[in-house]
């Protein structure tokens, strides 16, 4: 059974602190591992990565996989009051129907 | 703007009295999934359709149901719903293709009395 596990479960930042959330996991056949960023609500899609290997950038944000280690991590520079959230990771394993995998999440608290 | 959309966002019911969520979605994607999310956890797989072909996870409750009546809509049916079944049910969507991404809907908070 594919399984993804996130560190640290909780995370308390100030404004302007850099900060890396951690993904790893175990799967039978890697699609690909996607992050999400969920306030109050349902989740957003922050960036799908594939086993080509390449960053992902948006803004601030920013994402690595690293299929040798079986793990990817999510960074956030100069962090916000409005980053505050839980960043889920979810594995897209070997099913064909795209069923997504997801970890417990990393519930971040970015103080003024 | 397409999008997911979930109806009601906040449903109370009482222990046992059925209950129906619904969603629709302006993407004409052919896949949807129900997920069921509890606080402080991971969101849950429930079932997923493609296209018309409904498929249950393995360790779905028998007192949840689903219907997809077209490609916009699908509706999640609680049958006898108790205590535990409260939580945040959310709607996903994702085109049929090799992508991965699935878009969410709102959620809908169950409560159960």
């Amino acid at each position: 059974e594919d399984k993804v596990v996130q560190s640290p479960l909780s995370l308390v930042v100030h404004e302007g602190d850099t900060v890396t959330l951690n993904c790893s996991y175990e799967v039978t056949n890697f699609r690909s591992l996607l992050w999400y960023k969920q306030e109050k609500k349902a989740p957003t899609f922050l960036f799908m990565l594939t086993s080509s290997g390449i960053e992902k950038k948006s803004g601030r944000l920013s994402s690595i996989l690293d299929k040798k280690e079986l793990s990817s991590i999510l960074n956030i520079t100069a962090t916000q009051t409005g980053d505050s959230a839980i960043y889920l990771c979810a594995l897209a394993g070997g099913t064909s129907y795209g069923k997504l995998t997801f970890g417990q999440g990393t519930i971040l608290t970015v103080h003024p | 703007d397409a999008m997911v959309i979930q109806n009601p966002r906040y449903q109370v019911t009482q222990f046992g009295k059925p209950v129906t969520l619904s969603c629709s979605q302006t993407l004409n994607h052919n896949v949807m999934y129900w997920y069921q999310q509890k606080s402080s956890q991971a969101p849950k797989l429930l079932f997923h359709y493609y296209d018309k072909d409904f498929n249950n996870e393995a360790d779905t409750p028998d007192n949840f149901q689903s219907r997809r009546p077209n490609t916009s809509f699908c509706f999640l049916d609680i049958r006898s719903p108790g205590l535990g079944d409260a939580a945040m049910y959310l709607c996903a969507t994702r085109d049929g293709g090799s992508r991965n991404e699935q878009f969410f809907g709102p959620g809908t908070r169950l409560t159960v009395l």
